[in-house]
């Protein structure tokens, strides 16, 4: 069975420090990964999804990049966290016409 | 595109009652449709999922939603609540020709009262 693994579940982080989300997952390949971001009473936004391996593509601009080192890893980074980067972020794959697996996420508070 | 609409952000029912969460969606084709839930700070988990199959879709724990495509709606219901079903609820609409990506909608957090 497949699994998606993601950590840390929680991290708190100055502001200006850099960033590095990982998530993996287990028994598929080549599946589509997402990273999504859920804002405190808001709804899941879209970060960036990946079709393959160095296959990124962003959906919104903004401080944050996403690379895909290995068919199943999936790194979400930033350089310099802003308090705006504050949030809940879950990573996501699917296959084409399946629907979504999603990781038990991570809540990232930047002071 | 695609798009979501939950069109209450918050409902609260008493324990025993029937629990309607409803959504309504935009898509320019046949769309694939879910509805997740959310329990604080978790991951989400699928309750279940429309793919133009039958349109009453049965899903875990009591839950069922129907597809009603003259209203562009697929509302979620389970005919008596459980103190167990408090979380927050998302409807998802799915663009399988293009890449798979999932739209969310906003969110209708469950109250259920004793």
């Amino acid at each position: 069975s497949q699994t998606i693994h993601q950590w840390p579940a929680t991290l708190v982080q100055p502001v200006g420090s850099p960033l590095s989300l990982e998530c993996t997952v287990e028994g598929t390949s080549n599946p589509n990964l997402y990273w999504y971001r859920q804002a405190a009473g808001r709804g899941l936004q879209l970060l960036f999804y990946s079709v393959g391996i160095g296959q990124i593509s962003s959906e919104v601009p903004q401080n944050l990049s996403a690379s895909r080192p290995q068919d199943r890893q999936f790194i979400l980074s930033s350089k310099k966290l802003l308090l705006s980067d504050s949030g809940f972020y879950l990573c996501a794959w699917s296959r084409q016409h399946t629907e979504a697996f999603f990781g038990q996420g991570t809540r990232l508070t930047v002071v | 595109a695609q798009s979501v609409t939950q069109l209450d952000s918050h409902v609260s029912v008493s324990e025993g009652t029937p629990v309607l969460l409803r959504c309504n969606y935009s898509s320019s084709y046949s769309p694939s449709l879910f509805w997740y839930v959310q329990h604080p700070n978790k991951g989400l988990q699928l309750l279940l999922k429309y793919t133009s199959a039958a349109t009453l879709v049965k899903g875990i724990n009591g839950f069922e939603a129907e597809f009603k495509k003259s209203e562009t709606s697929f509302h979620l219901t389970k005919p008596s609540a459980h103190m167990s079903d408090a979380a927050e609820y998302f409807c998802v609409v799915s663009d399988p020709d293009n890449f798979n990506k999932f739209y969310f909608g906003s969110g209708t957090k469950l109250n259920v009262k004793p």
